[in-house]
């Protein structure tokens, strides 16, 4: 149980485009999911949280405009990266919640811009 | 402000040997702590988790972790290490965030090798 799945696994995209990445929990409800993004060698840096139905908040220094999050539905959460350029190459996990303090993630995506 | 130590940045370590991976955690009174395993290129799996009663807890792969309210620290133990237990391990602590939701604040992980 508390499978968690992330679609595309890898995706590379060229300067000044939109890509989005979708994350879904397939065995269980998740009212609340979460983005990470994850630099090479190092930790998961949490970029949002998103409840289902409502906007998502954001971490501190994580641009809004840039990182659209949308949670329509509670097996479902997307992340769009608008306009990405080479800065924003990286490996992006999701996690949902099952019970309220633990997470289950998903395998991640890597993106990259050309 | 929250915060997860993993004092260890790298551990070599042979196989059949025996492994503890050290955690220090900095919030709460009564901390939920967790030990997520990360291969290269993959998503983080859950080791095991505490959030109350016996400080001892077994987890998944012949992993277990020892809580210590006393030493601020929850660290990961294995008795005998098998090569595939290469991986980065992370440990983790869920905190209030913004609003009502919880959410984990990592420690920077512990690369582990193993040597055949």
């Amino acid at each position: 149980g508390a499978v968690v799945s992330q679609h595309p696994s890898r995706v590379i995209c060229k300067s000044g485009t939109s890509v989005k990445i979708e994350c879904r929990s397939l065995d269980f409800q998740a009212t609340t999911m979460f983005w990470y993004r994850q630099f090479p060698k190092q930790s998961l840096m949490l970029m949002a949280t998103s409840n289902e139905g409502s906007k998502a908040t954001y971490e501190q220094g994580v641009e809004k405009d840039k990182f659209l999050i949308n949670h329509a539905s509670l097996t479902l959460s997307t992340l769009t990266v608008t306009s990405a350029h080479p800065e924003d190459s990286s490996f992006y996990i999701c996690s949902a919640n099952q019970g309220r303090y633990e997470q289950y993630f998903g395998p991640g995506t890597r993106l990259t811009v050309t | 402000a929250q915060s997860v130590t993993q004092p260890d940045i790298h551990i070599t370590v042979s196989e059949g040997a025996s492994l503890e991976l050290r955690c220090n955690y900095s919030y709460g009174a009564t901390p939920y702590l967790f030990w997520y395993v990360q291969s290269p290129g993959q998503g983080l799996q859950l080791l095991l988790k505490y959030f109350s009663g016996d400080t001892l807890v077994q987890g998944i792969k012949g992993f277990e972790a020892e809580f210590k309210r006393s030493q601020s620290s929850f660290n990961l133990r294995k008795p005998s290490v098998h090569w595939s237990d290469a991986a980065e391990y992370f440990c983790a602590e869920s905190t209030l965030g913004g609003g009502s939701n919880y959410k984990l604040t990592f420690g920077k992980g512990t690369l582990l090798t193993v040597n055949p």
